[in-house]
């Protein structure tokens, strides 16, 4: 079973649109976080999900928006897509003290 | 603010050969240190980590880090890489657990050559 998942894995679509990426892992962690890797390969914390309480990184535009139906599930939803959402999102969870982070696949999203 | 240098964009070794990747950390409190590995196309596979005790840890795939508190670094070492371990390096500095989520280093592309 795989710990963190997410789909889809690859999403292209045209600007203006608007989408979903899904995650859900499956470890019974408290916390969720999404992270965005540019094309140099940097990753960059987003948002943070846990026990309910959002916590956003400031220069993420509020056109991006987290949505978590349990503590399993932690979702993103981008409205009105633009050619530098393009990027690689990566879901991750963290459980209790002194563990790591796991990672899901990631989602590679390319705007046209 | 936290923050994580990796001073090396890309190394080329050759297969068989020692490897060293350099990271720095600036960190308010005890630092959590991690290193992750990015094979190309996939997700990220944690390497090893330090939370306390002792400063030498052992990883995954051969790999091992050293914790030096006085110099703030965390590097990582294989004694002999394989044409395998080419791939894109992260290390990572956090809080033990909790909201705040880790802060990424920009990474260190490994070549293997043969």
């Amino acid at each position: 079973d795989t710990a963190v998942s997410q789909t889809p894995k690859y999403l292209v679509t045209q600007m203006g649109n608007d989408k979903s990426i899904k995650c859900e892992q499956n470890l019974g962690h408290d916390t969720m976080y999404w992270y965005k890797q540019d094309s140099k390969k940097f990753l960059k914390i987003m948002f943070s999900y846990n026990n309910k309480e959002l916590i956003i990184n400031e220069t993420v535009p509020n056109r991006f928006s987290p949505k978590s139906p349990d503590k399993a599930h932690l979702n993103l939803h981008i409205n009105s897509l633009e050619l530098g959402d393009s990027a690689v999102y990566f879901c991750a969870s963290r459980g209790s003290a002194n563990t790591e982070a796991f990672f899901g696949q990631g989602t590679r999203l390319t705007v046209v | 603010a936290q923050s994580v240098t990796q001073p090396d964009i890309h190394i080329t070794v050759s297969e068989g050969a020692s490897l060293e990747l350099r990271c720095n950390y600036s960190y308010g409190a005890t630092p959590y240190l991690f290193w992750y590995v990015q094979s190309p196309g996939q997700g990220l596979q944690l390497l090893l980590k330090y939370f306390s005790g002792d400063t030498l840890v052992q990883g995954i795939k051969g790999f091992e880090a050293e914790f030096k508190r006085s110099q703030s670094s965390f590097n990582l070492r294989k004694p002999s890489v394989h044409w395998s371990d080419a791939a894109e390096y992260f290390c990572a500095v956090g809080p033990p657990w909790g909201a705040d989520g880790l802060t990424f280093g920009k990474g260190t592309h490994l070549i293997i050559q043969p």
